[in-house]
Order: C-alpha cells, then sequence, then structure tokens
C-alpha cells in the first residue's frame, strides 16, 4: 500500500529561524495534504497541494509529483508553531494515508 | 466553522471489557472516519462511513465495530478490549470522500486499556 514517509522525525529551531519538513511517498498521489497537530491535541488542514507551489502566510508547500516528495517550509518561525506537522496522501477514495510527522519545537 | 465533538475525551478499561467511543458532528457532512494514533505508526484508518447505518472497513479494522445511526453520530465500539488498543483515537468528518475535502478532526479520545 501508499508509504509515507516524513523527515526529519525532529526539529529545533529558535523563534525567528525557517524550518523544512519533507514528505515522500510510494505512488502517485491525488492529493496531498499538510497537517498541523498541536502538542496532546487534534489535527488541523493547513494546506492541500497535489502538484507545484502554494502559499499560505507564513507556509509555503512544493510538490514534485513525478518525484513523489512534497516539502513545508514555515518562515519566521514562532513559539506557536511548535507542534507536530503530519503529511498525508489520498491513497483510494475517502482514504488518507498519513506520514509519522514532524515534531517541531520553536524555543523563543 | 466545522465541529466534530468526542466522548469520552479520556478513558481507562480493562482488558475484556466493552468500550465505546462517541463521535458527533455538526457539519451536515456526509462522510466520518475513526482513526488511531500511535508513536512510531503515525494515524491509521480503522473504519469510516459514508451514509447513515452503514460502515466500511478501513486499514486496521480486526477488533474493532462501527455504527452510523444517523447523519451526525458516528461510534467506535470495541467489544473485547485488549492492551493493544491502547491508543489516542480521532473521530473526522468531511463534506464528501474525494481527495478535494478537507477534513475536520475531533479533539481525539486517549485510551488506556490495563
Amino acid at each position: 500500500g501508499q508509504q509515507v514517509q516524513q523527515s526529519p522525525a525532529s526539529l529545533v529551531l529558535q523563534e525567528g529561524e525557517n524550518a523544512e519538513l519533507q514528505c515522500n511517498f510510494s505512488s502517485t498521489a491525488t492529493q496531498l495534504q499538510w497537517f498541523y497537530q498541536s502538542p496532546g491535541g487534534s489535527l488541523v488542514s493547513l494546506l492541500s497541494n497535489p502538484s507545484g507551489t502554494k502559499h499560505t502566510g507564513r507556509l509555503t508547500s512544493t510538490t514534485v509529483t513525478k518525484e513523489r516528495r512534497s516539502s513545508l517550509h514555515i518562515s519566521s518561525s514562532q513559539t506557536t508553531d511548535s507542534g507536530t506537522y503530519l503529511c498525508a496522501i489520498h491513497s483510494g477514495y475517502n482514504k488518507l494515508t498519513f506520514g509519522k510527522g514532524t515534531v517541531l519545537l520553536v524555543s523563543p | 466553522e466545522a465541529a466534530v465533538t468526542q466522548s469520552p475525551r479520556s478513558k481507562v478499561a480493562v482488558t475484556g471489557g466493552k468500550v465505546t467511543l462517541s463521535c458527533h458532528q455538526t457539519n451536515n457532512h456526509d462522510y466520518m472516519y475513526w482513526y488511531r494514533q500511535d508513536t512510531g505508526h503515525g494515524l491509521r484508518l480503522i473504519h469510516y462511513s459514508y451514509v447513515a447505518d452503514s460502515t466500511e472497513k478501513g486499514d486496521i479494522p480486526d477488533g474493532y465495530k462501527a455504527s452510523r445511526p444517523s447523519q451526525e453520530n458516528f461510534s467506535l465500539i470495541l467489544e473485547l478490549a485488549s492492551l493493544s488498543q491502547t491508543a489516542v483515537y480521532f473521530c473526522a468528518s468531511s463534506l464528501t470522500g474525494g481527495s478535494q475535502n478537507t477534513l475536520y478532526f475531533g479533539a481525539g479520545t486517549r485510551l488506556s486499556v490495563l
């Protein structure tokens, strides 16, 4: 089945630094989504990006479909960005396959 | 704002006991899902439903049953809870099942089976 690999597993930054998160997937994806999970909390969809580049606020996602990879760039990180970032692929109708996530810690 | 409410937020159960996790959505969404999250595994789909009175198996349905008595409510049932079912469980809903849809997640239920 579809596999989703995320790297790094964890990342520690100082406030103001930029973050680069990677997602690699094993087969063609019709849709790729990035989610944010607050510490001990629920998941919120950040953006959907099956191909190309998309921006929202301080977030930029670039997906190269033929290379089966996507990245999420967070500019000027803030302490409130701390949490887990999950990449998910639509691997069939109704089904999302998630990666294990990247845990981001932004210190003041 | 879409709303998905799970209850209870946490539960301790004994091995072999019956556990029911409940989910209620006020989004008027057709699709509802149950995922479990474990350290080292990420989120995995257990069951989902696209219409009341019907449920479908996800990737890891063994040991779980689901019930969708109405569009708004979706339950996950562990008839004989086991230690391996200790995890955080998330319910989610979406308007349709297509890849363009956003999933809205509940706050999660932390289940500990002892």
